[in-house]
């Protein structure tokens, strides 16, 4: 059974830091790996979806890898400003099963 | 606007009284799922469906069901609700593309069973 774990937790940062995000999962037989940023009481929105022949995918400030033989993800932040303030959640797709990870809490003081 | 819709997005009910939470999603998406989000579990899928008349279990199944008449619905029934299952819920949809997975979520139901 496909295990996704997150670390931290909890991320405290000041403004302006570089910071990277880690998701590791037990099964590497995948098919694609997707990052969500989800703000308290509110739905998931859709960062980046690594599919799983590509290494990694860049958006803006934000890019993630993708290390497969390792069961490992990074989602790493350029430049943090303080709206980049959310939980940050890695799922892992295999046929139709998505697992997620409890997610990052990520603050961002000014 | 692409968008999933769920409704209602607030709902305190009470032990044993039957509900539905609609789900709706207009980009003609094939797979739809049901999830629960709870603290310390994280998300947990409930049901997914791959199309129409099409329904599987998820991972935490027992005192739920769905159904899937229609392509673009995919309602969350609860028919004897348990204190339990208080919990917020999240419908997503996504194209059914073999490595094309990424999903959209709706912004969440919380469910209050008392």
């Amino acid at each position: 059974k496909q295990e996704v774990t997150q670390i931290p937790a909890a991320l405290s940062v000041p403004e302006g830091e570089n910071l990277v995000l880690n998701c590791s999962f037990t099964d590497s037989a995948i098919y694609n790996l997707q990052w969500f940023r989800q703000d308290p009481g509110k739905g998931l929105t859709s960062l980046l979806l690594i599919q799983s022949s590509q290494r990694e995918q860049t958006s803006g400030r934000l890019n993630a890898s993708l290390d497969k033989s390792s069961g490992r993800s990074t989602l790493y932040i350029a430049a943090s400003q303080p709206g980049d303030s959310a939980t940050y959640l890695c799922a892992v797709c295999k046929n139709n099963d998505m697992r997620f990870g409890a997610g990052t809490r990520l603050t961002v003081k000014p | 606007e692409a968008q999933v819709t769920q409704n209602p997005r607030y709902l305190i009910t009470v032990t044993g009284k039957k509900l539905t939470v609609t789900c709706s999603q207009n980009m003609n998406h094939e797979y739809m799922s049901w999830y629960r989000q709870d603290p310390g579990l994280g998300l947990r899928q409930i049901y997914y469906s791959m199309n129409v008349e099409v329904t599987d279990k998820g991972d935490v199944p027992e005192g739920y069901k769905v159904s899937r008449k229609e392509k673009r619905n995919f309602p969350l029934i609860l028919e004897s609700p348990s204190p339990n299952q208080t919990s917020l819920y999240f419908c997503a949809s996504s194209h059914r593309g073999l490595y094309s997975y990424e999903q959209y979520f709706g912004p969440g139901t919380r469910l209050t069973v008392t």
